[in-house]
């Protein structure tokens, strides 16, 4: 089935350090992938939607200079968290899926630690 | 706006029990209602969807129901195992866009 990958799966970084994570699709195509933010028993809240070759659509409230979206071909997606303070210490998750109205397919998330 | 409303917020059961979650959403263009499972560390994981033209949908030990003109929709886990404690997310899509419930956490006590 489809798989999505994400890596790295924990980082721990000092405050203002810039931090990548990379969402790929594995055995699929996605024009569109998500990114979401998850806080301790808390449910999944969007982020941004990133589309292949086009700009990130940001949620209302998400700051688009802090969270940087690239989505350069149509397997790989990144979220850059820029000048990381220990505020921006969460889970993020990413998803993919084939075409509209399709599952979601998670990849394992990213566990962000900054001190 | 749009919202999915999930109950309980927790669960326990003994195994070999049942358990039920429901959900309702608001957005009557939603046609697609996923549920994932969501183990501690990990990414949700699809366990079973149901689409808004279908009543009824069942996977093994896992049923999903649907009932498009009151906007519900429940999982049923039947024969319950310790392996089904997670976090349990319902959603309801249109198109593009997905809305997630807040989720229940379910412990199967053996």
């Amino acid at each position: 089935g489809a798989v999505v990958s994400q890596h790295p799966s924990w980082v721990i970084c000092k405050s203002g350090t810039s931090v990548k994570i990379e969402c790929r699709s594995l055995d699929f195509q996605a024009t569109t992938m998500f990114w979401y933010r998850q806080f301790p028993k808390q449910s999944l809240m969007l982020m941004a939607t990133s589309n292949e070759g086009s700009k990130a659509t940001y949620e209302q409230g998400v700051e688009k200079d802090k969270f940087l979206i690239n989505h350069a071909s149509l397997t790989l997606s990144t979220l850059t968290v820029t000048s990381a303070h220990p505020e921006d210490s969460s889970f993020y998750i990413c998803s993919a899926f084939r075409t509209a109205n399709q599952p979601q397919h998670f990849g394992d998330g990213t566990r962000l630690s900054i001190l | 706006g749009e919202n999915v409303e999930q109950h309980p917020s927790t669960l326990s059961v003994q195994e070999g029990d049942s358990a039920v979650i429901k959900c309702t959403y608001s957005d009557s263009a939603s046609n697609y209602f996923p549920w994932y499972k969501q183990e501690l560390g990990k990414g949700p994981q699809l366990i079973i969807d149901i689409r808004s033209n279908v009543g009824e949908k069942k996977d093994q030990r896992i049923a999903v129901t649907l009932n498009k003109t009151a906007k519900h929709f429940s999982l049923h886990i039947t024969e319950t195992q310790p392996e089904d404690s997670a976090v349990y997310f319902c959603a309801a899509s249109t198109l593009y866009k997905v809305i997630f419930g807040p989720g229940t956490s379910l412990s199967v006590i053996p």
